[in-house]
């Protein structure tokens, strides 16, 4: 079966920091980009940063960029999000999700989501 | 990467028809065939449920549609049911292994 499971959530504190995890199992993980979607407390989907499969290739959104940084362990089947400078706006679920093909064209395999929560 | 505009909320009766417009620009949505949609329920992860903005994965009733027309892309639900009562967004491919999300319209089922 197809599958990616986050962890690594949990409550901090403004300007700490947290590493997410996500480990893929059921397809060949070096062979599709994969992407961290994170959404706060009643709001919508936002894309945090992407990775292409061989990680060598990283992208951010603007709210991110500096912060956050998104690496993949192809022997170890698993993707990570390390959260620097966490701010309250930080706080969301946060997915890992599968491209459907090599890249783009959609993500076809979400996890169940991690929460992180930034608060003193 | 401003998010891709969609309206708040749309609803229909069982059995109608409801479209959801998805507005960006010459660098998401017009510059790229690659418009997904997702639908999400409540406490639930995302469900893809069209890519590449009209094909389906497996298993995704063909009620669902998706168009695209410049800068702006559609789906539509026909024979709206009780349970395509969800939240749903779409998404365009932006480059460099980037996405950007669409505001999210919540669909009611009178």
């Amino acid at each position: 079966e197809v599958q990616l499971l986050e962890s690594g959530g949990g409550l901090v504190q403004p300007g700490g920091s947290l590493r997410l995890s996500c480990a893929a199992s059921g397809f060949t993980f070096r062979s599709y980009a994969v992407s961290w979607v994170r959404q706060a407390p009643g709001k919508g989907l936002e894309w945090v940063s992407g990775i292409s499969g061989s990680g060598g290739t990283t992208h951010y959104a603007d709210s991110v960029k500096g912060r956050f940084t998104i690496s993949r362990d192809n022997s170890k089947n698993t993707l990570y999000l390390q959260m620097n400078s966490l701010r309250a706006e930080d706080t969301a679920v946060y997915y890992c999700a599968k491209d459907r093909v090599a890249v783009a064209g959609g993500m076809d395999v979400w996890g169940q989501g991690t929460t992180v929560t930034v608060s003193s | 990467q401003s998010a891709l505009t969609q309206p708040r909320s749309v609803s229909g009766s069982p059995g109608q028809s409801v479209t959801i417009s998805c507005t960006g620009t010459s660098s998401d949505v017009g510059g790229y065939n690659y418009v997904s949609w997702y639908q999400q329920h409540p406490g639930k992860a995302p469900k893809l449920m069209i890519y590449d903005v009209n094909k389906r994965p497996s298993g995704v009733p063909d009620r669902f549609s998706g168009s695209k027309s410049g800068n702006t892309a559609s789906l539509t639900i026909s024979g709206l049911q009780a349970e395509d009562e969800a939240d749903y967004y779409c998404c365009s491919y932006a480059g460099s292994y980037s996405y950007v999300f669409g505001t999210g319209t919540k669909v009611t089922v009178l």
